[in-house]
């Protein structure tokens, strides 16, 4: 099993431009989350899905879009990025409620800059 | 609003002392708290406690949480170069749907 898979692990921007960050499980898992860590901030969430078709908000979504069209992948949007959009993110996913007694499964992250 | 906090925020340690991580947290409906190791990549999973009391221990890892004073301690002991890290909390909390609540996370640096 490949677990979660996270493209690209590097990419820099100008502001403006728009790009979408690729996030796939092949678990099954239902629960897909995005998230962004920035120095001394720790995981904030961006944007959440508990199935295909479903997708909900989280502590930091302005910027962002997202859908989740199946089980496996759960791409996230940038529409015009900014500086403060310069981190390291994080897809994360889990069965449902991560009660799977391992907790979330993390990618290995991409490390977006934006210039 | 749901709330998780770590402290210290950061922290420098010998090789071969013992150090205590503490999380504590404000959620509603709590289900479950997490912690994570993250060295230079994703954080990896650690331990997961839904129950008051019990102690949950690997090698020399052990972490225990009270739901009555709404806080968890991860404790690591003998500590070695290997474990410096950012240490991560997490609280699950509401219906289930709800995602993982992140603390700040605790920077251990463990110096020879």
């Amino acid at each position: 099993n490949a677990g979660v898979t996270q493209t690209p692990k590097f990419q820099v921007l100008k502001t403006g431009q728009s790009m979408t960050l690729q996030c796939a499980q092949d678990m099954n898992h239902e629960y897909m989350s995005w998230y962004r860590q920035d120095p001394g901030m720790g995981l904030r969430l961006i944007h959440y899905s508990v199935g295909a078709g479903i997708t909900d908000q989280g502590e930091v979504p302005n910027g962002y879009n997202v859908s989740r069209s199946t089980t496996e992948d759960f791409p996230l949007r940038l529409l015009s990025a900014a500086p403060s959009q310069t981190s390291v993110y994080f897809c994360a996913s889990s069965t449902r409620g991560g009660r799977n007694n391992y907790g979330y499964t993390f990618g290995s992250g991409t490390r977006l800059t934006v210039v | 609003e749901d709330k998780v906090v770590q402290s210290p925020l950061s922290l420098v340690v010998h090789e071969g002392d013992t150090v205590t991580l503490n999380c504590s947290y404000e959620v509603t409906n709590f289900r479950s708290l997490l912690w994570y190791k993250q060295e230079k990549k994703a954080p990896t999973f650690l331990f997961m406690l839904t129950s008051s009391g019990i102690e949950k221990k690997s090698g020399r890892l052990s972490s225990i949480l009270d739901k009555k004073e709404l806080f968890s301690i991860l404790n690591i002991t003998a500590t070695q170069t290997g474990d410096s890290a950012v240490y991560l909390c997490a609280v699950e909390a509401g219906s289930g749907n709800t995602p993982l609540v992140f603390g700040k996370g605790t920077r251990l640096s463990v110096i020879a």
